[in-house]
């Protein structure tokens, strides 16, 4: 467990309002990821994050975008929200290579 | 590219009965790890097992068990002696390394499996 919090828990939002998501680990662990979860469709990754400032894209990136400012926060930007994007988005962090990837609690995004 | 596959969108299986989920993958990589995650109604992703391409042995964790057959690409959880509290949705998932040795991992589409009392 790496002690991993999502922010908010749950958000009701607009189309075309920007939103951002917010995951805190306290665990200093290098690896930071950003999921969505879909009825039928499992996890699909949307960004990852291997290092401070350092990011790239999952299978789902389009209309989201990530930032890193510091090892424990990762932060998914929603530029502006669609009602495709309404998903509950999981984040998850790893130690390093070759660890297992823990996941924080959610969030559910409904976009209306 | 990596692929996982779980062929039963749902289980119902007896209390105490052995239950075995179904999981394959694809990859053409010889190094690669595959993990089981449990799901309950809650929402919360909770890490189950984990097995290493190059493991030897079968991994196993109190109640569950990982059947690992690399020659069919297969990782099958088995859950023994199974509880009510094993009602839940159940993901595999494995590890892809990307061409700059970064780390991910492609999900399943999930089990659910209901422990009828």
């Amino acid at each position: 467990d790496a002690g991993i919090t999502q922010s908010p828990r749950h958000k009701v939002t607009e189309t075309g309002t920007p939103v951002t998501l917010r995951c805190h680990q306290t665990e200093n662990h290098r690896y930071m990821y950003w999921y969505r979860q879909d009825p039928g469709h499992g996890l699909r990754l949307i960004h990852y994050s291997y290092g401070v400032k350092d990011t790239d894209k999952g299978e789902v990136s389009d209309g989201y975008s990530v930032s890193r400012s510091k090892t424990e926060d990762f932060l998914l930007t929603l530029e502006s929200a669609t009602s495709s994007q309404t998903s509950v988005y999981f984040c998850a962090s790893q130690v390093g290579g070759g660890d297992t990837q823990y996941f924080g609690p959610g969030t559910r995004l409904t976009v209306l | 590219a990596q692929k996982i596959t779980q062929t039963q969108p749902g289980m119902f299986v007896q209390e105490k009965e052995a239950v075995t989920l179904d999981c394959t993958y694809d990859t053409s990589d010889p190094s690669y790890g595959l993990f089981w995650y449990k799901q309950p109604s809650s929402g919360e992703m909770i890490f189950l097992i984990y097995q290493g391409s190059y493991d030897q042995q079968n991994a196993t964790e109190g109640r569950y068990s990982l059947n690992f057959q690399k020659a069919r690409k297969s990782a099958n959880l088995v859950i023994s002696a199974s509880q009510l509290g094993d009602s839940a949705m159940y993901f595999c998932a494995m590890r892809d390394v990307t061409n700059f040795g970064n780390e991910k991992l492609t999900f399943g589409t999930g089990t659910r499996l209901t422990i009828i009392p």
